[in-house]
């Protein structure tokens, strides 16, 4: 199985900020990676796949960028509504997803 | 519009059996292949099971192979998954999920208890 190492597990951040999220895999998913949010009590939504592909729907302030074995999620310009746990997710081989980012106002 | 809703959760002893359902609209069913993920209690993610299209190939994870059946009804939209010999590490919100790489579209999940 591919292992998905997803750092930090928590953060916190200010309005207008700008925040970095990581995933690392443990060998190449060759840009096979998504991004998910999940807010309390409710579903994970697509924001990234293939690394760099924005989701239609998904703000532009949001950015996947990434290759071989390291990738990461930036989020431009912090809002509110962005308070989430964020997960990563590899498809390269079967889906494995990383243990996730709560992100939190500062 | 996409919906995947999820019925057939509920409180289950360990070692007993469970078959959740999964109603899906707003797409054309068969030309997609569809897929289980769980999320423990204020846990992560975890993929559960992938079915093809045509429901002639399946795929599970080494956790529930052996134990959980993924089936389909393209006839009536509908996906399943048959859980036997639960055991309290399946306790979780099991989630409908389109596709088999990335997940686009989510149901809202039910809610599995194993527990005596």
């Amino acid at each position: 199985d591919i292992r998905m190492t997803q750092s930090p597990a928590s953060l916190s951040a200010s309005l207008g900020e700008t925040v970095n999220i990581e995933c690392l895999a443990s060998e190449d998913i060759y840009s096979d990676l998504a991004w998910y949010q999940q807010k309390p009590g409710k579903s994970p939504q697509l924001l990234i796949y293939n690394a760099n592909s924005l989701q239609n729907g998904v703000p532009s302030r949001f950015s996947g960028s990434g290759s071989g074995t390291q990738y990461s999620l930036k989020i431009n310009s912090l809002q509110s509504e962005d308070v989430a746990t964020y997960f990563c997710q590899q498809y390269n081989n079967y889906p494995t997803f990383g243990a996730g980012t709560k992100l939190e106002l500062k | 519009e996409v919906q995947l809703v999820e019925t057939g959760g509920g409180l289950v002893q360990p070692g007993r059996s469970l078959k959740l359902s999964c109603v899906a609209s707003g797409f054309t069913f068969n030309n997609y292949w569809m897929s289980w993920t769980r999320q423990a209690p204020g846990k992560g993610l975890e993929w559960v099971a992938s079915i093809t299209n045509s429901g002639g190939s399946t795929y599970y994870p080494d956790s529930v192979k052996g134990r959980f059946t993924i089936s389909r009804d393209n006839a009536q939209n509908t996906l399943y998954l048959q859980m036997n010999s639960l055991r309290s590490e399946d306790t979780a919100t099991y989630y409908c999920t389109r596709g088999d790489n990335w997940f686009a579209y989510w149901g809202q999940g039910t809610l599995v208890t194993v527990s005596s």
